[in-house]
Formats: C-alpha cells, structure tokens, sequence
C-alpha cells in the first residue's frame, strides 16, 4: 500500500464546475497535511495546509480531513481553465517533521 | 521577502560526472529539504537540514549528499551520475518545526547524457 495515494485522473470538468480532488493516506499518526498545484514544467505551488478534521477555506478552495479516515480532499468551486494542473497530496510523516510524502497526483482538466 | 533561490535552473551533465546544486532559503527558514521528481517515481524525498545537521534522509544510495551551512543556505551532491539521475531536484524550506508549512523553490533540471 502506497503511503499516500491519489487518483491519477485525468479528472475533466467544465468551466464553472466544482471539482472534487481526493487522497488517502496510511500513517494514521500523520498530523500535517498539504495540497500543493504544479503546472507543467513548473515546481509545486502550496494551495491549502490543514491540521485539524472538518473543512478549512481559502477563496474558490475548501479542504477537508477525516483523520478517522485517514482522507484528504480538495474542492475547487467556479472552476476556471487555469486551475488546469497537477494537484499534490502531501503528509507530513509522524514521525518525521522534515519530509513530506506526496501522492503521485491527480492532473485537473478544465474545459472552457 | 525573497522565496526559495535555486541555482542552476538547467544543467547538462555526462554519466560519471558530478553535479552539485544551491539553494538559498527563505529569510528565517532554518530547515532545508531536497527532493527529486521524475515522470515514474513523482516527488521522492532525498534529505533535510536543520541547522547544518541532517536531520532526515530518504532511500537513496550514498551518491547523493548534502550539506547545509550557518546562514542556512544548502548545497546537494551527485556524484558518478547516471541517466537514471535525470530529473528535476526541488528545494524546499521551512522554518522547521513540527507540521510548519514546506514552501518550494523552482528546482534545477538536470539532464544526463
């Protein structure tokens, strides 16, 4: 088992649409969990960081955590063409404060 | 404030030789870390500093080193490369402690021939 996964995708959603991205991991004593976009060709960018169950937003972006779940999600609402992207799940280790273990990533198609 | 510096931004390099990459942190940042993304493998993570010491190492061999100096700034070593090698190395910084946010650099493309 893959200590954090994510659907590869691609995922496709028309402009204006909320798209749902989601991630699981394996270390349930992980405290620190991030979501990272990453264009093409370009490094990991940090969207959203969020420590504590329930839902965290930040503008069009709304993350959510169920530790009991060990599950991770990212929505994006009003889904615009530039949010087309890679999007990384990353967990902090618990037992590592420095490393961050990502997911393989779930590339967001949006159609205008 | 400045974010995370890193120097080169490309490289090409021939199997045997070494390499070695820069990275200025973020003012403030005491912690340091380096990772390496390629198409198969997706980000891996290879090592941390904190205050010039390691604190962290991922799984891969001893030809990849690091080092971190007094005013946080990090170096990373590749030495006898590979074409395996291939990829873009992200640095990565943070203040340091427990569940601090991980802020990336532009990485360095390296191509080995």
């Amino acid at each position: 088992q893959k200590e954090v996964e994510q659907n590869s995708g691609p995922l496709s959603v028309p402009e204006g649409a909320i798209a749902s991205l989601n991630c699981t991991y394996s270390d349930r004593g992980s405290q620190s969990f991030f979501w990272y976009r990453q264009y093409s060709g370009k490094s990991p960018e940090l969207i959203m960081s969020i420590y504590s169950n329930g839902d965290k937003e930040d503008g069009r972006f709304t993350a959510q955590l169920n530790k009991a779940s060990q599950y991770v999600s990212l929505l994006i609402r009003d889904s615009q063409p530039s949010d087309s992207a890679t999007y990384l799940c990353a967990v902090i280790s618990s037992s590592n404060t420095g490393k961050l273990i990502f997911g393989q990533g779930t590339t967001l198609q949006v159609k205008p | 404030k400045a974010g995370v510096t890193q120097t080169p931004r490309y490289l090409i390099k021939t199997r045997g030789q070494q390499v070695t990459l820069s990275c200025s942190p973020i003012s403030g940042h005491r912690s340091v870390s380096w990772y390496q993304q390629t198409p198969g493998q997706g980000l891996q993570f290879l090592f941390e500093y904190f205050s010039e010491t390691q604190r962290n190492k991922g799984n891969f061999p001893g030809r990849f080193s690091g080092r971190q100096f007094s005013n946080s700034r990090s170096e990373m070593n590749v030495s006898t490369l590979e074409l395996g090698d291939s990829a873009l190395y992200l640095c990565a910084s943070s203040p340091g402690g427990p569940g601090n946010t991980i802020y990336f650099g532009e990485g360095s493309w390296l191509t080995v021939v």
